[in-house]
């Protein structure tokens, strides 16, 4: 139980284009989902966090107009990054509680911007 | 504010030999502790918890971590480690006031000697 799943597992795109990462829990409604953000040979780092039918809470630093979040559901949320730009190249990494205190890990998606 | 130091970035063990991570935690009260380990380009998987109860806590693969609030410490043990334990270990720490949160330490990357 409690499996997340992360679509695309890789993604290339052109810079100026955006960019849109599917977020799923596949047996569970998680009333919270999270998004990471992960350098290489780095720490996780906190970039927003998301409940159903809500707007996204973004954490200081992180620009809400470049990466949309969307919860529409219990079961998916989405990272768009918009306008992207080589800068924006990382691994972003989901996650989703349907409990107050633990989180379920997608597998995460590495995104390349040319 | 919650934080989290994992003061060795790399450690290198034989293979057979025991295998202990460090953590330290700041925090004004009970936290939630967890360790997570996570294979190159792959998500995060969670080894072990702590909520409350008995400090002593075991968790997948053979890993065990104690809880020493005297110290601020959580660190995780393995009495004997095999090669497919060569990965980033990441500690980690939650609190219900922090709104479920999740904040990382640096990681630690272990590699196994055959």
């Amino acid at each position: 139980g409690a499996v997340v799943s992360q679509h695309p597992s890789r993604v290339i795109c052109k810079s100026g284009t955006s960019v849109k990462i599917e977020c799923r829990s596949l047996d569970f409604q998680a009333t919270t989902m999270f998004w990471y953000r992960q350098f290489p040979k780095q720490s996780l780092m906190l970039m927003a966090t998301s409940n159903e039918g809500s707007k996204a809470t973004y954490e200081q630093g992180v620009e809400k107009d470049k990466f949309l979040i969307n919860h529409a559901s219990l079961t998916l949320s989405t990272l768009t990054v918009t306008s992207a730009h080589p800068e924006d190249s990382s691994f972003y990494i989901c996650s989703a509680s349907d409990r107050f205190y633990e989180q379920y890990f997608g597998p995460g998606t590495r995104l390349t911007v040319t | 504010a919650q934080s989290v130091t994992q003061p060795d970035i790399h450690i290198t063990v034989s293979e057979g030999a025991s295998l202990e991570l460090r953590c330290n935690y700041s925090y004004g009260a009970t936290p939630y502790l967890f360790w997570y380990v996570q294979s190159p380009g792959q998500g995060l998987q969670l080894l072990l918890k702590y909520f409350s109860g008995d400090t002593l806590v075991q968790g997948i693969k053979g890993f065990e971590a104690e809880f020493k609030r005297s110290q601020s410490s959580f660190n995780l043990r393995k009495p004997s480690v095999h090669w497919s334990d060569a990965a980033e270990y990441f500690c980690a720490v939650g609190a219900q006031a922090a709104g479920n949160k999740l904040t990382f330490g640096g990681g630690t990357r272990v590699l196994v000697k055959p």
